[in-house]
């Protein structure tokens, strides 16, 4: 199986401020398509995950442009540019490159 | 919109069985691999499951293998999951999530199943 590392494991903000998390794989990620099998995920209190970024780089129709992820192989960055009040929640990076797919622990970002 | 509803979750004793539905609305699940994915309270996601678009082919974690079961009905765009011998640390929320290459989405609100006497 695929291992997903994150960290930090929790993160406080200050809003308007940037913020970046990292994701790590024990595999390469990268798919035939040339593109690495890498997403990012925000869960907000009491909700179901909601997908922010896709195949490492591309963001999800509706994500604000502050959110941008980049990275191929095994290493992988979710960067926000300025952090708002509403992206407080948990942040998990996914592997979908093969089953089983695997998740990073998540990180906790709050405000500070 | 596309969209994922799940129901069937709730209480049940050690070793009895529930069997949670995913409707989807808005895409057909014939055309696509659909997945459970489970959390249990205040921890993160685990993947549970998987089935192939023509419903040819289906994979389990080994948590849950040989006492779940995936499957679907693509006449009433349903998705569902036997799961039989439930045991405490079944105790999660499920989430349904439809598959494309890399990535889960959409996800369904999830249905909560709490396994305790």
């Amino acid at each position: 199986d695929i291992v997903m590392t994150q960290s930090p494991l929790s993160l406080p903000v200050t809003p308007g401020e940037p913020a970046s998390i990292s994701c790590r794989s024990s595999q390469s990620l990268l798919h035939t398509n040339g593109y690495s099998c890498l997403a990012w995920y925000l869960q907000k209190p009491g909700q179901s995950p909601q997908l922010l970024i896709y195949l490492g780089s591309n963001r999800a129709s509706g994500v604000p442009d502050r959110f941008s992820g980049s990275g191929s192989g095994t290493d992988f960055t979710l960067k926000i540019s300025r952090v708002e009040a509403e992206d407080v929640g948990v942040y998990y990076c996914m592997q979908g490159l093969q089953t089983p797919l695997t998740f990073g622990p998540g990180t906790k970002v709050d405000i500070k | 919109e596309v969209q994922l509803v799940e129901s069937g979750g709730g209480l049940v004793q050690p070793g009895g069985s529930l069997r949670l539905s995913c409707v989807a609305s808005g895409f057909t699940l014939s055309s696509s691999w659909m997945h459970w994915v489970r959390q249990a309270p205040g921890k993160g996601l685990v993947w549970v499951s998987r089935i192939s678009s023509d419903g040819s082919r289906t994979v389990y974690a080994d948590s849950v293998k040989g006492r779940f079961t995936i499957s679907r009905d693509d006449a009433k765009n349903t998705l569902f999951l036997q799961m039989n011998s439930l045991r405490a640390e079944d105790t999660a929320v499920y989430y349904c999530a439809r598959y494309n290459i890399g990535q889960l989405d959409p996800w369904g609100q999830g249905t909560l199943v709490t396994i305790s006497s």
